[in-house]
Order: structure tokens, then C-alpha cells, then sequence
């Protein structure tokens, strides 16, 4: 299993620009989660899916920030337009819906907004 | 608002000696605790967790001890070794099992010297 698989792993854009980011859950895993890493708030959950459906975007920043999972083996995180304070490590996990906690991460995606 | 919080940003121990890691909640809904470790350039990886009707969870060099009516945790590592120098994040989660969404701290670093 090649684990969770986030693409780019770094991006540089210049600010006002479309920055997409994607993610491939492990197969078999029917929720999905997309975290960012900031030194002021650690981990913070942005928004997460079960079996491909949106359950709560309450941690989206703002309507800049969109996301999709049009299946079970990918997901798409969307800022337009960016903004350098959207600078920050972006995660994608994967886990089991069971009793057993099966959050495995991706290795991030490092987005800097210049 | 940080329901988790971990108000050591960083940790350093001698080789050998025990690192004690702290992490206090202020959701009373919680009831199921996680520890994540992560190297540089990587996601971060499960390595311990509590359910809220234990207040001690071991596994080898690791303990988590939980104080419910304190509202407090910790992550005991006896003996430390320079391969455990990375940042640890706590999380907690509203319910027992997978899928459920994981509300972390903003991590401590710790570096463990020879």
C-alpha cells in the first residue's frame, strides 16, 4: 500500500493565483480529512468527508477555500484567489469509519504565497 | 478557540531520561485521545492512544496517562532515545472509532540529546 498520496509536495505561487492541491486516500478508507499546519494553531481540521461526502467545512477559512471528493480515490483542495497568509504545510489523512482509529496522513503538500 | 492545547512549544532530555509531554482539554465531550509523532518533511504517525475509561494506556517505551477531572494528559517516553527527537501532536475526538473528526494541539518539539 502506498499510503496517502498528496501532489505537489511544494508550491510557490504568486499571490492572487488558483492553487490546487490533491490528495489519493488509502484504498478502502472512507473518510477523508484535510488539515493545515501553522505554527500559531498546529493542526487544524478544515474539512472532512465520509464515503465521498462533505460533513463539516466549519474549519474552511473562507470562500476562497473550496473542496471536492467526486470519488473514493480523490480529493482536490481549491484556493482562489490565494493569499500569502494561506502559506502553510497542507495535510491530507485517510482513515477507517470503525471502532479502531486509522488516521494515516499523506507527507503534505508546503504551499508558500509570494 | 483551542480545545487542545499544549503549552510546551518545545522539549529537550538527555538520552536515557524520561520526556514527559503534557496536553490539557477543555471539551468535556472528548473521550477518546491520540498521540502523533512527526519527523520533518513528513506527515504526522499514530503512536499511542486512550479511551476516556482508562486513565493509563502503555505500549513498550510509551505511556499516556489521562486525568479526566483535570482535563489533562500526558505522554510518558522512558528511556528516551535521540531517534524519539521529533514533534508530538495530541488530538482528541467527540466519539470512539474511526471517521470521526481529531482536534489537535499546536505540538511540542522534542530533541533528545546524547
Amino acid at each position: 500500500d502506498a499510503g496517502v498520496i498528496q501532489s505537489p509536495r511544494h508550491e510557490v505561487t504568486e499571490m492572487g493565483q488558483e492553487v490546487t492541491l490533491r490528495c489519493k486516500p488509502i484504498s478502502g478508507h472512507n473518510s477523508l480529512f484535510w488539515y493545515r499546519q501553522t505554527m500559531m494553531r498546529g493542526l487544524e481540521l478544515l474539512i472532512y468527508f465520509n464515503n465521498n461526502v462533505p460533513i463539516d467545512d466549519s474549519g474552511m477559512p473562507e470562500d476562497r477555500f473550496s473542496a471536492k471528493m467526486p470519488n473514493a480515490s480523490f480529493s482536490t483542495l481549491k484556493i482562489q484567489p490565494s493569499e500569502p497568509r494561506d502559506s502553510a504545510v497542507y495535510f491530507c489523512a485517510s482513515s477507517w469509519s470503525g471502532p479502531n482509529y486509522g488516521y494515516t496522513f499523506g507527507s503534505g503538500t508546503r504551499l508558500t504565497v509570494v | 478557540d483551542q480545545q487542545v492545547k499544549q503549552n510546551s512549544p518545545s522539549l529537550r532530555v538527555q538520552e536515557g531520561r524520561i520526556s514527559i509531554l503534557n496536553c490539557d482539554y477543555t471539551n468535556s465531550m472528548f473521550d477518546y485521545f491520540l498521540w502523533y509523532k512527526k519527523y520533518p518533511a513528513e506527515g504526522p504517525t499514530f503512536l499511542i492512544s486512550i479511551s476516556s475509561i482508562k486513565d493509563k494506556n502503555e505500549d513498550g517505551r510509551f505511556t499516556v496517562f489521562l486525568n479526566k477531572s483535570a482535563k489533562h494528559l500526558s505522554l510518558h517516553i522512558v528511556p528516551s532515545q535521540p531517534g524519539d527527537s521529533a514533534v508530538y501532536f495530541c488530538a482528541a475526538s467527540g466519539l470512539t472509532g474511526g471517521g470521526n473528526k481529531l482536534t489537535f494541539g499546536t505540538g511540542t518539539q522534542l530533541k533528545v540529546e546524547l
